[in-house]
């Protein structure tokens, strides 16, 4: 397997514009979590999906995030409109459910300008 | 409040030197785990621990659930070894973690 692959690696956009980030789990993974990391506040859980259910979004900083996970295979973060405190590194990870070894993508690196 | 604490938070350790960091935690969790975060920003997970310890080469984790304390031992350091390690503990059902603010390992050769 691959491994978590997330797309774009890196993505740089203007202020107010929509951005989207993507991100394939593991095959057989059932859980998927996204988190964003920034030099202030290091990494921060957004949302957790099991089996394509969103478990835990407490997280998500406002309103203008969403995230989708239409089905076992595929997530979207998106963030509209986008503003420049929204620059940071995105994770996904994936595992399977209960306290196992969780498997980071690469990362987003978003900047807004 | 940190759930998770780390130290230290900067670490600059000559080759070959022993190197401990140390995670305390103040939440109920159904496992630990230590990560590593490489300049340009990969994340690999180290270890996953719910009890006892753990060794994978030059590395060994413990972890006292009563005291609720992890450390991260590294045996005969090496610049390879310089990284953010970041200690980070999943409450509930599955891995939705708690991160430490990381430490910066610089190993000098």
């Amino acid at each position: 397997d691959a491994g978590v692959i997330q797309s774009p690696r890196h993505e740089v956009t203007e202020m107010g514009q929509e951005v989207t980030l993507r991100c394939k789990p593991i095959s057989g993974h059932n859980s998927l979590f996204w988190y964003r990391q920034t030099m202030m506040r290091g990494l921060e859980l957004l949302i957790y999906f099991n089996n394509n259910v969103p478990i835990d979004d407490s997280g998500m900083p406002e309103d203008r995030f969403s995230a989708k996970m239409p089905n076992a295979s595929f997530s979207t973060l998106k963030i509209q409109p986008s503003e420049p405190r929204d620059s940071a590194v995105y994770f996904c990870a994936s595992s399977l459910t209960g306290p196992t070894e969780a498997f980071f993508g690469q990362g987003t690196r978003l900047t807004v300008v | 409040k940190n759930e998770v604490e780390q130290s230290p938070q900067n670490l600059t350790a000559q080759e070959g030197e022993f190197i401990t960091i140390n995670c305390s935690y103040s939440v109920g969790i159904s496992a630990l785990h230590w990560l590593q975060q490489h300049p340009g920003g990969g994340i690999v997970s180290l270890f996953m621990l719910s009890s006892g310890k753990k060794k994978h080469g030059r590395l060994i984790a413990t972890i006292n659930i009563q005291e609720k304390h992890s450390s991260l031992h590294i045996t005969a350091s090496h610049p390879r070894d310089s990284a953010v390690y970041i200690c980070a503990v999943a409450g509930g059902t599955g891995n939705q973690f708690y991160f430490g603010t990381g430490t910066s390992l610089t190993v000098i050769p």
